[in-house]
């Protein structure tokens, strides 16, 4: 059975440190996506990434990155230098096959508080 | 500028009636999603649709149907509402290259 695993409930940090959200799945099949999404106070999603099951490279978009391990089905999500506005809570999500089915399974989300 | 919305941002009904969620895309979307977001579960799949008239269960339909009639609208029904359907509903529609669009949720109450 697909699942999504974010072990952290919450995580509080203080401005510019650093911070890792983990992400584990799991799933039987070889293709699959994977995403991470932002829920501000709004409470709108917002989407963040996706990455193939493919597509092992690491990557960077300004103070995010992202870290795909198919070695241990991991998908974890870095905030450099933590600002304020960081604070949401972060859902990651597994997809599977091939085409634009849009559904998605998720974690149980990880609330980060980044205090000034 | 892509849009979801959702009819009532918050939402106030009792145990027994028959409650309306409504959500508009205005992106031509095929595909068509309701989730319910509950603390420590995540989002979890009610019902999904891949074209008008068309129709699937996701993993928690029991309590709900839906209805679409037209590409834009999805509606989502609870046909006699329960004190455990209070939840956060959120609509969602799919481009694929982006991770889909969601709206910005129902805050549903069911006293």
């Amino acid at each position: 059975a697909q699942k999504v695993t974010q072990a952290q409930t919450e995580i509080s940090v203080v401005e510019k440190e650093d911070v890792t959200l983990d992400c584990v799945y799991e799933t039987r099949d070889t293709t699959y996506y994977l995403f991470w999404y932002k829920q501000p106070p709004s409470g709108e999603l917002v989407f963040l990434i996706r990455r193939n099951s493919f597509d092992e490279q690491n990557e960077i978009s300004g103070r995010y990155s992202w870290n795909f391990q198919k070695s241990t089905s991991s998908f974890n999500f870095t905030i450099t230098a933590s600002q304020v506005v960081d604070s949401a809570v972060y859902f990651c999500a597994l997809s599977e096959g091939y085409g634009n089915t849009g559904k998605l399974i998720f974690g149980q989300g990880t609330t980060l508080q980044v205090k000034p | 500028d892509v849009k979801v919305t959702q009819s009532s941002r918050y939402l106030v009904k009792r145990t027994g009636e028959k409650v309306f969620l409504e959500c508009v895309q205005d992106m031509d979307h095929e595909n068509m999603f309701w989730y319910r977001q509950d603390p420590g579960l995540g989002l979890r799949l009610i019902y999904f649709s891949y074209d008008v008239k068309m129709k699937e269960k996701g993993d928690i339909p029991e309590g709900y149907s839906v209805s679409r009639e037209k590409k834009e609208r999805f509606s989502l029904i609870l046909e006699s509402a329960s004190t455990n359907q209070t939840s956060m509903y959120l609509c969602a529609s799919s481009l694929w290259s982006r991770g889909g669009f969601f709206g910005p949720g129902t805050r549903l109450t069911v006293l």
